[in-house]
């Protein structure tokens, strides 16, 4: 149990759908984060957010929408994706920003 | 800003037999260290960190990592692997008192074979 869980663990969706990704720590955290894992590449850093704000967002399509509304949940809306945004989504969070983080288990993303 | 590097995108070795995984880093300023562990289907979890004092640091399965400022290395070894050490394994970098995420590696596969 690692105090951050993610919800669904699997997920198929068309490039036409609407889909939410949700991410919730019970670790007192104030820093969360969304990252992409595709096979055969680099971990992915996509979002960050510190006290509820968004401090960094690496380039990712708009597609990809975060929202962050309490510093215990983190959600991520999904919308017209593409086939090649099929990875892992995984969620992650730690006390300050230069801390450890505490990852959930990841939602195994398939975009038809 | 700080950059990890780790040069082996796998490394296969058989049960019993020692094994490194290496990390370099770069950086203008002192940083803490941390090395990951990521099993099939699941999420990193932290498996030993560096952030003062002793160089040589161990987690409580057997794996211990040794800071070296001078090589800006932080390479992770293990005497005797086991089957069930089969993973993906991920180097990162923040910098100290700085209010940066961490900055991971491109990971390590380590494959043990019986």
């Amino acid at each position: 149990e690692t105090g951050v869980t993610q919800t669904p663990r699997h997920l198929v969706m068309g490039m036409t759908n609407k889909k939410s990704l949700k991410c919730e720590q019970h670790l007192g955290h104030n820093a969360m984060y969304w990252y992409k894992q595709s096979a055969k590449k680099p971990l992915e850093l996509m979002f960050v957010y510190n006290f509820k704000e968004q401090t960094e967002n690496n380039s990712v399509p708009s597609r990809f929408s975060p929202e962050c509304p309490n510093s215990s949940h983190l959600f991520l809306h999904l919308h017209t994706l593409q086939p090649e945004d099929s990875a892992l989504y995984l969620c992650a969070s730690s006390l300050e920003l230069h801390n450890e983080q505490f990852f959930g288990p990841g939602t195994r993303l398939t975009v038809l | 800003a700080q950059s990890v590097t780790q040069l082996d995108s796998q490394v296969p070795v058989f049960e019993e037999a020692p094994v490194e995984l290496r990390c370099n880093y770069s950086s203008s300023v002192s940083v803490y260290l941390f090395w990951y562990v990521q099993y099939p289907n699941q999420g990193l979890q932290l498996l030993l960190k560096y952030l003062s004092g002793s160089t040589l640091v161990e987690s409580i399965n057997g794996f211990e990592a040794e800071f070296n400022k001078s090589q800006t290395s932080f390479h992770l070894r293990k005497p005797s692997v086991h089957i069930s050490d089969t993973a993906e394994y991920f180097c990162a970098v923040t910098p100290v008192g700085g209010r940066r995420a961490l900055t991971f590696g491109s990971g390590t596969r380590l494959q043990v074979q019986p």
